[in-house]
């Protein structure tokens, strides 16, 4: 499968504790994005991230959110102390150059986070 | 900031009937995008915008890129059941790049 790869799919976590959701780009993509999906809602944008720099974090909640693309393995949104608004579909996107210039990203089927 | 505004919300039709939805923003895009997305499953692209007036077909899926920049539609001929999903129109922001997504039309297909 040469597609966007999130893991894992689905993910349940007591309030307090720490998610991490992993995303591996499609091959020859230098870029990742990170959105969030509510229920009923939109997708919305977290972060946008190449090798080991993050380029846009403005999206981010400014606490327990964090990201990031190092030089060797996937992408990771780190979210610590869950709490129940955090439940949510986290989508991991990418693009061989800034795709959000042309629109052109190709999407993870995502990681359905829920925080008892 | 930029919002883009969807509708309908939700439509529920019979097989076989054509579809239309749009998108508006009281700001202007440049590029216009057309989303959908599969109960579980992540968004993928259907149509892409680049030029105002632009039209465009995918299939029998056409969309069309408005004159003022600020709006889209996207059409849907002789609906199937697999057409069922979340359609979102989407656009990057004029000042950040960052793809900005509309809240959906969520389409329903009798069979």
């Amino acid at each position: 499968n040469a597609g966007v790869m999130q893991n894992p799919r689905h993910l349940v976590r007591r309030r307090g504790q720490e998610a991490r959701l992993r995303c591996s780009p499609m091959k020859g993509h230098s870029h990742v994005y990170w959105y969030r999906q509510l229920p009923e809602e939109g997708l919305k944008f977290m972060v946008y991230l190449q090798k080991e720099n993050i380029i846009d974090e403005s999206g981010m909640p400014k606490e327990r959110f964090s990201a990031e693309f190092p030089k060797e393995g996937p992408s990771i949104l780190r979210i610590q102390q869950v709490v129940r608004g955090d439940s949510a579909a986290y989508f991991c996107a990418s693009s061989p150059i800034h795709g959000q210039d042309t629109g052109e990203l190709f999407f993870g089927e995502g990681s359905r986070l829920t925080v008892l | 900031g930029q919002q883009l505004n969807q509708s309908p919300q939700s439509m529920f039709i019979q097989e076989g009937e054509d579809v239309s939805m749009n998108c508006t923003s009281s700001s202007i895009f440049n590029t216009w995008l057309w989303y959908k997305q599969e109960p579980g499953e992540g968004p993928v692209l259907l149509i892409a915008l680049y030029k105002a007036g632009e039209l465009t077909s995918n299939g029998r899926l056409t969309a069309q890129f408005g004159i003022t920049r600020k709006d889209s539609f996207l059409n849907i001929s002789a609906s199937i059941p697999s057409d069922v999903g979340i359609y979102f129109c989407a656009g990057p922001s004029s000042n950040t790049g960052k793809l900005i997504f509309g809240q959906g039309t969520t389409l329903q297909v009798k069979p």
